[in-house]
């Protein structure tokens, strides 16, 4: 069993759509939670960086952390053709700075 | 602002051949340094990482090295390139403590 559980998608949403990215893990000493996005051909962008559990939100964007059920989710929200690339979500604990990545959600937001 | 420096974009290479890439940072002192490839469809590896001046980790035994000769300056080597050597390489950093890690765009490296 991996880590980190990411469905690699691809997910094919119409312009406006709420879109919603998930990952699962199974290290109950993850703290430390990330979501980056990636364009084709560039490096990963960090958008989200929460700790612990509870939610986050920064403009169209919502990270969400679920320990009980070693649950992460990225929620777009008024998703646009801009937003089209890969997702990927990373985690680490408290004392380390290895992050274990996902492998990535592919996303394609059509006009 | 922190800014990641990877040179070059693409790079195609014959296997046996040998590989530097380098990574070069600024706008920050003394950070962590990473490596990383990414293969697809299975997500990012980390090959080496850096606290400092001549000081490397590496996570996974393999063809390749690194090296920090200064303290903005990464660079990941290999003196025969295998095919399995293909992906792409990223290069990260950390900057402050329990800051996350940013990356740069990258090289695409084919080898054939």
């Amino acid at each position: 069993q991996k880590e980190v559980e990411q469905d690699p998608g691809p997910l094919s949403v119409p312009e406006g759509a709420i879109v919603s990215l998930n990952c699962t893990y199974s290290n109950s000493a993850f703290q430390y939670f990330m979501w980056y996005r990636q364009y084709s051909r560039k490096g990963p962008e960090l958008l989200m960086y929460t700790y612990s559990s509870g939610n986050k939100e920064d403009g169209r964007f919502t990270a969400q952390v679920d320990k009980s059920s070693k649950y992460i989710s990225l929620f777009i929200r008024d998703s646009q053709p801009s937003d089209s690339a890969t997702y990927l979500c990373a985690m680490r604990t408290y004392n380390t700075d290895k992050l274990i990545f996902g492998t990535g959600t592919r996303l394609q937001v059509f006009p | 602002s922190q800014t990641i420096h990877q040179w070059p974009a693409t790079l195609v290479q014959p296997v046996g051949s040998p590989l530097s890439l380098e990574c070069t940072v600024e706008g920050t002192s003394n950070p962590n340094l990473y490596w990383y490839r990414q293969a697809a469809g299975r997500g990012l590896q980390l090959l080496f990482y850096s606290v400092g001046i001549g000081q490397i980790s590496s996570e996974v035994p393999q063809n390749l090295s690194a090296s920090r000769p200064q303290d903005r300056q990464f660079i990941l080597s290999s003196k025969k390139l295998l095919l399995s050597d293909s992906g792409f390489y990223l290069c990260a950093l950390r900057g402050t403590e329990g800051s996350p890690l940013h990356f740069g765009n990258g090289t695409r490296l084919t080898v054939t």
